[in-house]
């Protein structure tokens, strides 16, 4: 099916760091999820945006909903070990407002 | 949020079996999906379950494959038919839930899946 390009496909980093991933799409989204999948578990959901150029904030986590609508960013700050995952971008829009999904983004955070 | 739970979490099944997952929410949601994740994947969408009519199905899947029963709005199961190899994913159900004045989609655990 339909995927959303999201980069990096991966990061290794150091606890403490920043990371930011995004997510760009040739097509209009209504709406932006950013989800966070810990192995072994069903996909839960950190951020939803819903408004172009709307910026929100969920802890350490921060995530845009672009100008354009056809992208989004997701930062997080300050990493700690349980950052670790699959990090899902999710866009929604469009004839039939399906959920779109990135193709994600593996989170490593050493310690 | 909505909680949803599944069942089973995990089954491991031989080649030509078939296997029903359930997908309980703790209340009545409009919109419930299956998704799937191959090893590795990110999710697609199987189908919509639909209340009281036949499930949609997304290109790709078919009802004979994978049949889809919603006998109401807190329920579905997925029945993965006449299993292969190839079959061997995460099967994920998902509801839509208000979210303030918008709505927004949650999953549920997943049922992990290993056709030998």
């Amino acid at each position: 099916g339909q995927q959303l390009n999201q980069s990096p496909q991966s990061m290794f980093i150091q606890e403490g760091e920043d990371v930011s991933m995004n997510c760009t799409s040739s097509s209009i989204f209504n709406t932006w999820l950013w989800y966070k999948q810990d192995p072994g578990e069903g996909p839960v959901l950190l951020i939803a945006l819903y408004k172009a150029g709307e910026l929100t904030s969920n802890g350490r986590l921060t995530a845009q909903f672009g100008i354009t609508r056809k992208d989004s960013f997701l930062n997080i700050s300050a990493s700690i070990p349980s950052d670790v995952g699959i990090y899902f971008c999710a866009g929604q829009g469009g004839a039939t407002n399906k959920l779109i999904f990135g193709t994600g983004t593996l989170l490593a955070v050493q310690p | 949020s909505a909680v949803i739970s599944q069942k089973p979490s995990r089954d491991i099944c031989q080649r030509g079996t078939s296997l029903t997952i359930q997908c309980q929410v703790d209340s009545q949601v409009t919109m419930m999906f299956w998704y799937r994740q191959q090893p590795g994947q990110s999710l697609t969408l199987i189908a919509t379950a639909n209340q009281g009519s036949e499930a949609t199905y997304e290109s790709g899947f078919v009802i004979d494959k994978f049949p889809i029963s919603r006998p109401n709005l807190t329920f579905s199961t997925l029945t993965v038919s006449n299993m292969s190899p190839e079959d061997s994913s995460i099967y994920l159900c998902s509801v839509v839930r208000p979210q303030g004045f918008q709505e927004t989609q949650y999953f549920g655990p997943g049922t992990r899946l290993l056709v030998l």
